[in-house]
């Protein structure tokens, strides 16, 4: 699985956008970008992921660019309840995707501030 | 919205002894994992399992560890003699299929070891 690089922290004011971003330069064409979150030391909750193109849900955006080599996960409006640790997953080599395995790294803080 | 359960929140117990971490997936759910993450360190895999054996394992998964699922719709993971580098949060974790999908993680079990 590729690795991947990210800020170890990172600030946003309430009701601004949080842009997230992360490396991955030796990202393979078959593996993903995956986005979880880690809200103080509960199981972390998927977020969103994406191959080549920009994803939207309910919860954030995904920019991913055309090179594949980053990505910026897109937090529209955050909020108090944001402030987590946010990890970003290089994921679906043969291997972990056979097994589903995900291998989380540091992640980045994002501290939402009033 | 489904979830995964986990029981109990918090176990303590002395060190040589056994303890089983429970855990109830999403129902429809093919594929299970158990994760750890020591206190102030990173989510580090244990183990995946599909189809009643073990899909792939971690180093840190050694004979002292075991997995079961010992009915339609439990999910455990057993430590046979416990040692104190074992007190961590454990979480435990489903998904559908293992590529282009989501994994779901419980809320976690921290174990202590005294």
């Amino acid at each position: 699985d590729a690795k991947t690089t990210q800020p170890t922290s990172m600030d946003c004011a309430e009701g601004r956008a949080a842009n997230l971003p992360c490396n991955h330069s030796t990202i393979s064409g078959n593996e993903y970008v995956y986005w979880y979150r880690q809200i103080h030391s509960q199981g972390p909750q998927y977020i969103i992921h994406g191959l080549k193109n920009n994803e939207t849900n309910e919860m954030a955006s995904l920019i991913i660019t055309e090179d594949r080599k980053s990505s910026t996960l897109i937090l529209p409006h955050a909020t108090l309840r944001d402030t987590a640790v946010y990890y970003c997953i290089a994921f679906g080599a043969h291997g972990s995707s056979n097994t589903g395995k995900l291998i989380f790294g540091q992640g980045t803080t994002l501290q939402v501030k009033p | 919205e489904p979830e995964v359960t986990q029981t109990p929140s918090h176990q303590v117990t002395q060190m040589g002894q056994e303890v089983i971490l429970r855990c109830v997936p999403i129902s429809n759910h093919l594929y299970f994992y158990w994760y750890r993450q020591i206190l102030g360190q990173k989510v580090e895999f244990l183990v995946s399992f599909y189809n009643n054996e073990i899909s792939e394992k971690s180093e840190i998964f050694d004979d002292q560890f075991s997995v079961e699922r010992p009915d339609g719709s439990n999910f455990t993971l057993k430590i046979r003699s416990t040692k104190l580098e074992d007190s961590a949060m454990y979480f435990c974790a489903s998904s559908e299929e293992t590529k282009n999908t989501e994994a779901f993680f419980g809320q976690g079990t921290r174990l202590t070891v005294v």
